[in-house]
């Protein structure tokens, strides 16, 4: 299978702080990561496209100073979503891909981030 | 710019019979993929089916199957035996041949009645 996990599942936090998310594929290499964000009832909209050992590529309107991706390593993408503030709340959910042309993205759970 | 659209926000079936998720898209491309994903209250991803639009024949996957028809740019899923387990939001979406972006249609939820 194609397992990809996201790290925390839920978060809370203060506004003004910051929140990190890691996105890990399990048991591939993911030349490519994505990070997505959802509002309620809504579709995934596109924040972010990284690939491993380069900056990543974002969607236009995304903050890339308020939303930090790195993706250190074939299996790990981190998002860093920085001086959090309740308009930040949504549920965000990463995707992985392996190299080669055609090949399908595989999900993580996603993550539920609330500001106070 | 390619766009997907998804007509129905919600449908119903009942449990054993056939349901049919419209789908269309808009592209000037040849070459391309379309996906059906399932999101259950779990909110997890689950890809149900994909398409080579290079390919003719429909794909399927045990009890789901796409109508895909290029010329239409349609790509309608179906959901045969029906089981309460389907129920879920489900999306269609379009990937361009050389680009990694997947791009998502709204949804539609599915209910499953007994």
């Amino acid at each position: 299978g194609a397992v990809v996990s996201q790290h925390p599942s839920r978060v809370i936090c203060k506004s003004g702080t910051s929140v990190k998310i890691e996105c890990r594929s399990l048991d591939f290499q993911a030349t490519t990561m994505f990070w997505y964000r959802q509002f309620p009832k809504q579709s995934l909209m596109l924040m972010a496209t990284s690939n491993e050992g380069s900056k990543a590529t974002y969607e236009q309107g995304v903050e890339k100073d308020k939303f930090l991706i790195n993706h250190a390593s074939l299996t790990l993408s981190t998002l860093t979503v920085t001086s959090a503030h309740p308009e930040d709340s949504s549920f965000y959910i990463c995707s992985a891909r392996r190299w080669g042309r055609g090949e399908t993205q595989y999900f993580g759970p996603g993550t539920r981030l609330l500001v106070l | 710019a390619q766009t997907v659209t998804q007509s129905q926000p919600e449908m119903s079936v009942q449990e054993a019979e056939t349901v049919t998720l419209s789908c269309t898209y808009d592209t000037s491309e040849s070459d391309y993929y379309l996906f059906w994903y399932k999101q259950p209250p779990s909110r997890q991803m689950i890809l149900v089916i994909r398409q080579e639009a290079y390919k003719q024949q429909n794909a399927t996957e045990n009890r789901f199957s796409v109508n895909f028809q290029k010329a239409a740019k349609s790509f309608s899923l179906k959901i045969s035996d029906s089981q309460l387990g389907d129920a879920a939001m489900y999306f269609c979406a379009y990937r361009s041949f050389n680009t990694d972006k997947l791009i998502f249609g709204t949804g539609t939820r599915l209910q499953v009645f007994p």
